[in-house]
């Protein structure tokens, strides 16, 4: 099985602060990487798929990047509506999770 | 607008079953892959099995193999998850989710699952 070791758990940022969050995956997942935002009580929302590749409605202060085993989730100018867990999956071979990173505000 | 709606969760005893439902509308249901993900209470994203568009494949992850089973109605706009053998480790919020290409489009609410005797 393919491990995803997502970092950082918990990070607190102030309003208008650039966040990077990483995610390393035990072996080469060829950019088959997304990002999810989860609010609190709710559903996962679909943000980056394959690595880098914006879904459609989300704020272009979202960015992805990466390659090979390691990749990153990029927010400029965090906003308060930002505040959420971020998980990372990877779809190569079956699908994992990482275990999500906890952004609040400071 | 795309919208999932699950059903039929609730308390159980260990040893036991349930059956979750899943009512899609908004797109064209016999189109898409769908998938079960799981999230234990105050946990990660667990995922747990993907049917293919037409039913004709099934994928599990190992630790549900053989007590779970994924199905859909194409007719019905309705994905199904017959849980058997149910174990305290079940207990979760079970998401159904479109899964065109590995990664999970659109999620429903989440139904929950509790496992206790």
């Amino acid at each position: 099985d393919i491990r995803m070791t997502q970092s950082p758990a918990s990070l607190s940022a102030s309003l208008g602060e650039t966040v990077n969050i990483e995610c390393l995956a035990s072996e080469d997942i060829y950019s088959d990487l997304a990002w999810y935002q989860q609010k609190p009580g709710k559903s996962p929302q679909l943000l980056i798929y394959n690595a880098n590749s914006l879904q459609n409605g989300v704020p272009s202060r979202f960015s992805g990047s990466g390659s090979g085993t390691q990749y990153s989730l990029k927010i400029n100018s965090l906003q308060s509506e930002d505040v959420a867990t971020y998980f990372c999956q990877q779809y190569n071979n079956y699908d994992t999770f990482g275990a999500g990173t906890k952004l609040e505000l400071k | 607008e795309v919208q999932l709606v699950e059903s039929g969760g609730g308390l159980v005893q260990p040893g036991r079953s349930l059956k979750l439902s899943c009512a899609a509308s908004g797109f064209t249901f016999s189109d898409y892959n769908m998938a079960w993900v799981r999230q234990a209470p105050k946990k990660g994203l667990e995922w747990v099995a993907t049917i293919i568009y037409d039913g004709s494949r099934t994928y599990y992850r190992d630790s549900v193999k053989g007590r779970f089973t994924i199905s859909r109605d194409n007719a019905k706009s309705t994905l199904y998850l017959q849980m058997d053998s149910l174990r305290s480790e079940d207990t979760a919020t079970y998401y159904c989710a479109t899964q065109v290409r590995g990664y999970f489009d659109y999620w429903g609410q989440g139904v929950m699952v509790t496992v206790s005797s």
